[in-house]
């Protein structure tokens, strides 16, 4: 596996705001993927981060309400812009290794927006 | 494209009972299937996956799940619960030259009384 960290873990945020999540692995990844869980549901793939180019985004989900940057193997973020109260989630990277055809997942970001 | 059912959302079962909770994917093409366990206020863990070979595979914390094709079943099971199993569980399913892109079942959340 993979050691991942999110950084911050959690935040309370104010409509109208922006937030930037950070996604750092120990070792450089293929792949790396950016997930969202609202209360009490499953997880939505929000888009897979380039390495050097734009993201991949899923159905419904849009640059510039989630712009999206992997500027090395190692290291993502997730901007969460101009924020609601229906965007109080749970905010999770994932990684895959080299060679391997498994996600790792970091420990997620809870967001409140009031 | 791929899909997962769990069925049931919530399962309770008694503390040295026998854990079951359900999955069925469906898919064009062999797939490969995933459990995650996500303890409250964390991130998804890895408890096993099968890609090939043996079908019946065994986990971490004792958990093991068989991969039963002509049922598109792979079901997680564990012998005796402990109340440390209350948990979300999710299945999911990927396709392996599909970018290790991971579809989700609902999740089933486990209680375990004791």
């Amino acid at each position: 596996s993979a050691v991942i960290s999110q950084k911050p873990s959690r935040d309370i945020c104010q409509r109208g705001t922006s937030l930037t999540i950070q996604c750092q692995v120990d070792s450089q990844v293929t792949m790396m993927f950016w997930y969202r869980q609202q209360p009490g549901q499953s997880l939505t793939l929000i888009a897979t981060a380039n390495q050097g180019s734009e993201a991949t985004y899923e159905s419904g989900f849009v640059i510039d309400k989630f712009p999206i940057s992997r500027p090395n193997l190692t290291f993502s973020t997730l901007t969460v812009s101009n924020m609601s109260p229906e965007d109080s989630s749970i905010y999770l990277c994932s990684v895959v290794r080299p060679g391997s055809d498994t996600q790792y997942f970091g420990p997620g970001t809870r967001l409140t927006v009031l | 494209a791929q899909s997962v059912t769990q069925l049931g959302s919530h399962v309770s079962v008694s503390e040295g009972a026998l854990v079951l909770l359900r999955c069925n994917y469906s898919s064009s093409v062999p797939p490969y299937l995933f459990w995650y366990v996500q303890y409250p206020n964390q991130g998804l863990q890895l408890l096993l996956k099968y890609t090939t070979g043996a079908t019946l595979v065994k986990g971490i914390n004792g958990f093991e799940a068989e991969f039963k094709k002509s049922e598109t079943s792979f079901h997680l099971t564990k012998p005796s619960a402990h109340m440390s199993d209350a948990a979300e569980y999710f299945c999911a399913v990927s396709v392996p030259w599909a970018g290790n892109m991971l579809t989700f079942g609902g999740g089933t959340r486990l209680m375990v009384k004791p």
